[in-house]
């Protein structure tokens, strides 16, 4: 199975503040990277897929990279509302597999 | 707009088989394009790969679950079951029904999921 390594586990921003989370997964999945944020109670919601393809109606102050074992994902400006957990997810081969995610907090 | 509904028993006693269902609406079940995943979470913690099942009936498991695990699909009736037998406390968990493309394996959308404790 892939795995898919996340840091950090947790980060402390403020509304304004650049946030970038790494993705780094144990073997070449190419681009196959999708990115989800989830909020508490919620289910996760897809917001990047291909690694840097935004999911229609998500914000431009997202963005993704990478391709093969290394990937990022980067907002640009913090809002309120981007406060929640992140995974990202290998789509190169079954399993797919899940990141252990990273906590978006505010600081 | 289509949407997921997990359904089923919100508690289970330890050995015994945890059934839940997912009900399909604003589409159909029986697209080639898509598989159809569980998916489940721990309280607390990070998201668990179940298994996906195509609407041809052609099933994928995850290899630590396989032996417990039994995902079918009725097209007639729009929906996917899961059914997971000799549960124990670690089997308590968020449970997710989605859709995940076959050709690009994004998971979108999601069901609210619905949380499934494993107690006497």
């Amino acid at each position: 199975d892939i795995q898919m390594t996340q840091s950090p586990s947790s980060v402390s921003a403020s509304v304004g503040d650049r946030v970038t989370i790494t993705c780094r997964a144990s073997q070449g999945i190419s681009r196959w990277l999708a990115w989800y944020q989830q909020k508490p109670g919620k289910a996760p919601k897809l917001l990047i897929y291909t690694a840097s393809t935004l999911q229609g109606g998500v914000p431009s102050r997202f963005s993704g990279s990478g391709s093969g074992t290394d990937f990022t994902l980067t907002i640009s400006s913090l809002q309120p509302e981007d406060f929640a957990t992140y995974y990202c997810q290998q789509a190169n081969s079954f399993p797919i597999t899940f990141g252990q995610g990273t906590r978006l907090e505010i600081k | 707009q289509m949407q997921l509904q997990e359904s089923g028993p919100g508690l289970v006693k330890p050995s015994e088989t945890l059934s839940l269902t997912c009900s399909v609406t604003g589409g159909s079940i029986s697209s080639p394009s898509y598989y159809w995943d569980w998916i489940r979470q721990p309280p607390g913690k990070g998201l668990e790969w179940i298994g996906s099942i195509h609407y041809s009936g052609n099933t994928y498991y995850n290899a630590s679950l396989k032996s417990r695990l039994t995902i079918s699909v009725d097209t007639s009736k729009n929906q996917v079951s899961l059914s997971l037998t000799s549960v124990a406390a670690a089997d308590t968990a968020l449970y997710y029904c989605a859709r995940r493309g076959v050709a690009a394996g994004w998971v979108d959308p999601w069901g609210q999921g619905t949380l499934v404790i494993v107690s006497s």
